[in-house]
């Protein structure tokens, strides 16, 4: 079974700098894909950034870049110039990539991470 | 409206009361999910709907809890004779199916239904 393992409880940083948020995973897949969310106190379930397995650049929308590790089975999320409302809660996720005859089954996430953005 | 809808946005009720909360996804996604999240915890997986599949209810805590998707659209998770462990946020999302164009693997989620079980 596959796991996914986000290390930092919680991370702090300050208005306007850099912060990375750590996840590993586990799989014996070789395709399948990569995400994080972002759960502001809204609750809501915001898709921040995704990467396909199988792709070996690295996936950046805007502030918001991943570094990615296949042979590591390490899925970082870069957030520069960080802004105050960027602060949430932030989830690493997994899924398998669709099959043939299969189901292609759930979202599998880590535990999340709580990052504050000081002013 | 065009995103995946979630009725009541909060229930409190008496313990051992049932309660229903539902779920209406994004038209035209095949696959439904509900996830359960604590308070400050991360999510936890309920059950899984895609298409005319039996579903996967490897997630369900207990038998007090069931879901229905009815018609492949409309789902609704019931949970019998509350317990106040059973308070948490339920979480509700939907995706493309399988093989589907254009399956990004990406799920939807909805705001979700706070239940407090008092």
């Amino acid at each position: 079974a596959q796991t996914v393992t986000q290390s930092q409880p919680e991370m702090s940083v300050q208005e306007a700098e850099t912060v990375t948020l750590s996840c590993t995973y586990d799989t014996s897949e070789s395709d399948y894909y990569l995400f994080w969310y972002k759960q502001p106190p809204s609750r809501q379930m915001i898709l921040v950034i995704r990467q396909e397995a199988y792709k070996q650049q690295n996936a950046t929308e805007n502030r918001f870049s991943v570094n990615f590790q296949k042979a590591a089975k390490s899925f970082s999320l870069k957030i520069s110039d960080s802004q105050l409302g960027d602060a949430a809660m932030y989830f690493c996720a997994y899924r398998s990539a669709p099959h043939y005859g299969g189901s292609q089954g759930n979202l599998i996430f880590g535990k999340g991470t709580k990052l504050s953005v000081k002013p | 409206g065009a995103g995946v809808s979630q009725s009541p946005s909060n229930k409190v009720t008496e313990k051992g009361k049932d309660v229903e909360l539902r779920c209406d996804p994004i038209s035209g996604h095949t696959a439904l999910y509900w996830y359960r999240q604590s308070l400050g915890q991360g999510l936890e997986f309920l059950i899984y709907f895609q298409g005319n599949s039996a579903p996967d209810k490897s997630g369900l805590p207990s038998d007090r809890f069931s879901a229905e998707r009815t018609g492949g659209s409309v789902s609704t998770l019931t949970i019998q004779r509350t317990q106040q462990e059973d308070s948490a946020v339920y979480l509700c999302a939907s995706s493309l199916g399988g093989l589907a164009g254009g399956n990004t693997g990406e799920l939807f989620f909805g705001e979700g239904s706070r239940l407090t079980v008092l």
